[in-house]
């Protein structure tokens, strides 16, 4: 156990429909990073938040957006969703954003869009 | 950006077997870890080994920075070490992390 968690575990959802995907980082880490699985395209960072604020963008769609609360919870939005969008998504979580400590990942959250 | 390599991209062994997992990068490389992804799709974290030599229970990893690669050593494996290995580095300043293809181990009974 990590210590990361992410609730839903799976997620089944039709095209065009919004989710939320909530993830609660390890205790005393305030960096919480966004990480997307799908077959064609391998695992990759969508976007990272520090104490609250946003602090890097990967290839994040303009259709998802996340945010992170002052009890350091983060939840990632994805809106208008397509079948290309179903993946694997995994919350991590660090101590800070230097790069000089492990990320941890939660168990992730399984959507699948029909 | 930095490229990775990991080798080999498949493995097959027979229970109790040992291997060698290697990566290359074509640039010196921060925040290196090794994790292993079960075939239930978890990430578990193995090693974070910028530099230096770590052993935990039947795995260990070395990291030669200098020379831009990374081994991990499975030991006596078990079915249970199945799944995909990926060595992962940080690509952004922000410490997000650029995974490459992994190598996809089975190990069979």
């Amino acid at each position: 156990d990590s210590g990361v968690t992410q609730t839903p575990k799976h997620l089944i959802t039709a095209t065009g429909q919004r989710v939320t995907l909530r993830c609660s980082p390890r205790s005393g880490d305030l960096s919480v990073y966004w990480y997307q699985q799908s077959l064609d395209q391998g695992l990759q960072f969508l976007i990272q938040y520090y104490n609250g604020e946003e602090r890097a963008k990967g290839n994040i769609l303009e259709r998802f957006s996340a945010q992170q609360f002052p009890d350091l919870h983060s939840e990632l939005n994805l809106s208008s969703l397509e079948l290309g969008d179903s993946a694997l998504y995994f919350c991590a979580s660090s101590v800070d954003v230097s790069g000089s400590y492990e990320q941890y990942f939660g168990p992730g959250t399984r959507l699948t869009v029909t | 950006g930095i490229q990775v390599e990991q080798s080999p991209p498949d493995l097959i062994l027979q229970e109790g077997a040992n291997s060698t997992l290697r990566c290359n990068f074509s640039d010196s490389v921060n925040n290196l870890q090794w994790f292993h992804q079960n075939p239930w799709g978890q990430l578990i974290n193995l090693f974070y080994i910028p530099s230096g030599t770590k052993q935990n229970g039947r795995l260990s990893a070395t990291t030669v920075a200098t020379e831009r690669y990374s081994l991990l050593y499975i030991s006596s494996s078990q079915t249970t070490d199945s799944g995909v290995y990926f060595c992962v580095h940080q690509g952004g300043s922000q410490g997000n992390l650029i995974f490459g293809k992994g190598t996809k181990l089975s190990v069979k009974p």
